[in-house]
């Protein structure tokens, strides 16, 4: 059972910026960081942003993430048709004592 | 790295215990996590192993039916999961935390997945 909210889906045409929202609570999102996962048709999820706005070496820079309060984000600037998955936001829950997910967003190139 | 077992089928009723080898790190540095995800749905956590002593913990949801265990001389971890039901049929994920000796942070490498199919 997802505790992370995002939008279902996102959309936009190649070269668009395209933002996407997980909001959370105090609990988790509010006192740890935020990990963000790209999950491409049939594969495993993979690792996009860790700890809240940072990007691991070979992940595009036209990837980024940041954290305010309760609420995470993430952009992606310069879309490409690659870019078209399924978006996750992750974070500790201090409450639950587990690991919580976002709903995830579906991003469609148009 | 991280590989998981191949592809499983089972009654209800039945076990399944799934295997995911780690390969290229310091195996018990490194909690693992494990996250199922049903058809067409997302992530859900079950549990993470500290492979250095054996320690777990659950989500609520799985406690009593589900349990991690680990083989350090074989840097692999397990998850077993009893009184499978339809509701269990997923692509089950191994994964390993980013920061060392820590739980709480999030994890960098994920497994390629197992999927279990319980199906009478």
């Amino acid at each position: 059972q997802s505790v992370l909210t995002q939008p279902p889906s996102a959309s936009g045409t190649p070269g668009q910026r395209v933002t996407m929202s997980c909001s959370g609570r105090s609990s988790n999102i509010g006192r740890n960081y935020v990990y963000w996962y790209q999950q491409l048709p049939g594969a495993a999820p993979q690792l996009l942003i860790y700890k809240s706005s940072q990007r691991p070496s070979g992940v595009p820079d036209r990837f980024s993430a940041s954290k305010s309060g309760t609420s995470a984000s993430l952009a992606i600037s310069g879309l490409r048709s690659e870019d078209e998955a399924d978006y996750y936001c992750a974070a500790w829950d201090d409450s639950l004592s587990g690991y919580v997910f976002g709903t995830g967003t579906k991003v469609t190139v148009l | 790295h991280l590989a998981q077992s191949g592809a499983e089928l089972k009654r209800p009723g039945a076990s399944v215990r799934l295997s995911c080898k780690a390969s290229g790190y310091s195996f018990t540095d490194y909690y693992l996590q494990w996250v199922r995800q049903a058809p067409g749905q997302g992530l859900e956590w079950v549990g993470w192993i500290n492979p250095n002593n054996g320690a777990t913990k659950y989500a609520q949801k799985f406690q009593g039916r589900v349990t991690l265990t680990r083989d350090t001389s074989m840097s692999t971890a397990y998850l077993e999961v009893t009184r499978l039901t339809s509701d269990d049929s997923a692509i089950y994920y191994c994964a390993k935390e980013d920061q060392p000796y820590l739980y709480y942070y999030g994890v960098d490498v994920w497994g390629q997945g197992t999927t279990v199919i319980v199906s009478s």
